[in-house]
């Protein structure tokens, strides 16, 4: 059964840097992409970026863009995605979900346990 | 500012029909792009509900039902249950938007 692992939670303070990894299992890797989302508190979903296993593309929400770089890994099948020059604003719970190779949007039937980030000095 | 506009919160009574809107434009829903719908309970994963406007996956109540107009998508909920109380979520893909998925801002459904 297709399942998503997503790494432990993570304390930072401003300025540093997070990497959140998704390894995932029971699907041919490279035949799909990943859509990372968070979820601030008391906030809704935010959709973060996706990334193609196939391919490699990417793409960013605007307001992320500059700060966060998703990547894969093939080998191990797993994803990551690195938040740069964090700010409180970023605390939130991150979820990667599997999702289209390509850049049409696929419903995210499946999803990480999520991993909480929290940004404090 | 969400892309897609939900209202905030619906509620109703249990046995009862309640819908969901989710308000687009041009560069999304009324572009023709699909709509899914995820149901999103207080410390548990995002659950998709519905997928491509009309489509209930597997071992999703047929309660829950889907549709699509113009610019505009909608979620209803019919013979309402306490444990249908949760944050739903409408999402959709944007032209405009360098190609970026977009979610709802949220309807937060209360089961009075």
């Amino acid at each position: 059964q297709v399942q998503l692992v997503q790494s432990g939670a993570e304390i930072k303070t401003p300025g540093a840097s997070v990497r959140v990894s998704c390894e995932a299992s029971g699907y041919t890797f490279s035949n799909y992409g990943f859509t990372w989302v968070r979820q601030a508190p008391g906030q809704g979903l935010e959709w973060v970026g996706w990334i193609s296993a196939y391919t490699g593309d990417t793409k960013f929400a605007q307001r992320l863009q500059g700060r966060v770089t998703l990547t894969t890994d093939t080998s191990t099948g797993t994803a990551y995605m690195e938040l740069r020059s964090l700010t409180s604003d970023d605390t939130a719970v991150y979820y990667c979900a599997r999702d289209s190779p390509a850049a049409a949007v696929s419903p995210l039937e499946y999803w990480g346990q999520g991993t909480l980030v929290t940004v404090s000095s | 500012q969400s892309v897609l506009t939900q209202p905030p919160s619906v509620s109703g009574a249990p046995g009862q029909r309640v819908t969901i809107s989710c308000t687009g434009s041009g560069s999304n829903i009324g572009a023709g792009f699909d709509v899914h719908w995820y149901q999103h309970l207080p410390g548990r994963v995002p659950k998709l509900l519905i997928s491509n406007n009309v489509n209930r996956p597997s071992g999703v109540p047929d309660r829950f039902s889907g549709s699509k107009s113009g610019t505009s998508a909608s979620l209803a909920i019919t013979g309402l249950q306490a444990e249908d109380e949760a944050d739903y979520y409408c999402q959709s893909y944007d032209s405009s938007l360098r190609g970026s998925r977009v979610f709802g801002g949220g309807t937060k459904l209360s089961v009075l």
